[in-house]
């Protein structure tokens, strides 16, 4: 079963650097996802495609300090001088035929 | 720029039926897969439906398989989601977003709530 797993919080100080981690289950190592950021109130924002070599795709206009990584089944998100408007929830989520699943999230608390 | 506006939701009571719309501009709509996404209150995001670009393909998430119904119009750069025998778990915001494998754009979203 196609399943993401995300730590359900985290928190870094602001102008520091973050990295959050979603973990895809058994067997499926080699898939790709997406990450979303949710600020309080709002729709999801999509932030980038990454696949499982580490290469990946931002959104538009989604700033540098926003980036992928890869290793095994674990994709991460890090987040460099991080500002008091990453304060959000951010959700990885991937895809196969008729499907599609999101992690539970992960909230971010920028301190 | 793309864009994704939904409309359609509303206070229903259990049993009840509703259809959400989602207006597209600013990309080629006929080259996407489009998706519903849902999120109940204080909890995370659940994939609820998708439709192909040319309504060959259609899948449901299987806890909503028989009661919701994914469609699109290509004409009217639209996309649909009829909602049948309403629940309460049913309470949620919905989301239409777009993209065939990584959901790129999202929608502002539509909220649907049930209750009597």
């Amino acid at each position: 079963q196609l399943v993401l797993t995300q730590s359900p919080s985290a928190s870094a100080s602001l102008g520091a650097s973050v990295k959050l981690t979603c973990t895809l289950s058994s067997g499926h190592s080699n898939y790709a996802i997406a990450w979303h950021q949710q600020q309080p109130e709002k729709g999801p924002r999509f932030l980038m495609s990454l696949n499982s070599d580490g290469s990946h795709t931002k959104g538009d206009g989604i700033p540098d300090r926003f980036s992928g990584s890869s290793s095994g089944a674990e994709r991460y998100l890090s987040i460099s001088s991080l500002q008091s408007e990453d304060e959000a929830d951010y959700y990885c989520q991937t895809w196969d035929t008729g499907i599609h699943v999101f992690g539970g999230g992960t909230k971010l608390t920028v301190l | 720029e793309a864009q994704l506006v939904e409309s359609g939701g509303g206070l229903v009571n259990p049993g009840e039926s509703l259809r959400l719309s989602c207006a597209a501009s600013g990309f080629t709509f006929t080259t996407y897969m489009l998706n519903w996404v849902r999120q109940a209150p204080g909890k995370g995001l659940e994939w609820v439906s998708s439709i192909s670009s040319g309504n060959t393909n259609i899948y449901h998430a299987d806890s909503l398989k028989g009661r919701f119904t994914i469609s699109r119009d290509n004409a009217k750069n639209s996309l649909f989601l009829e909602m049948n025998s309403l629940k309460a778990e049913d309470t949620a915001v919905y989301y239409c977003a777009r993209g065939n494998l990584a959901m790129d754009v999202w929608g502002h979203g539509t909220t649907v709530i049930v209750s009597s």
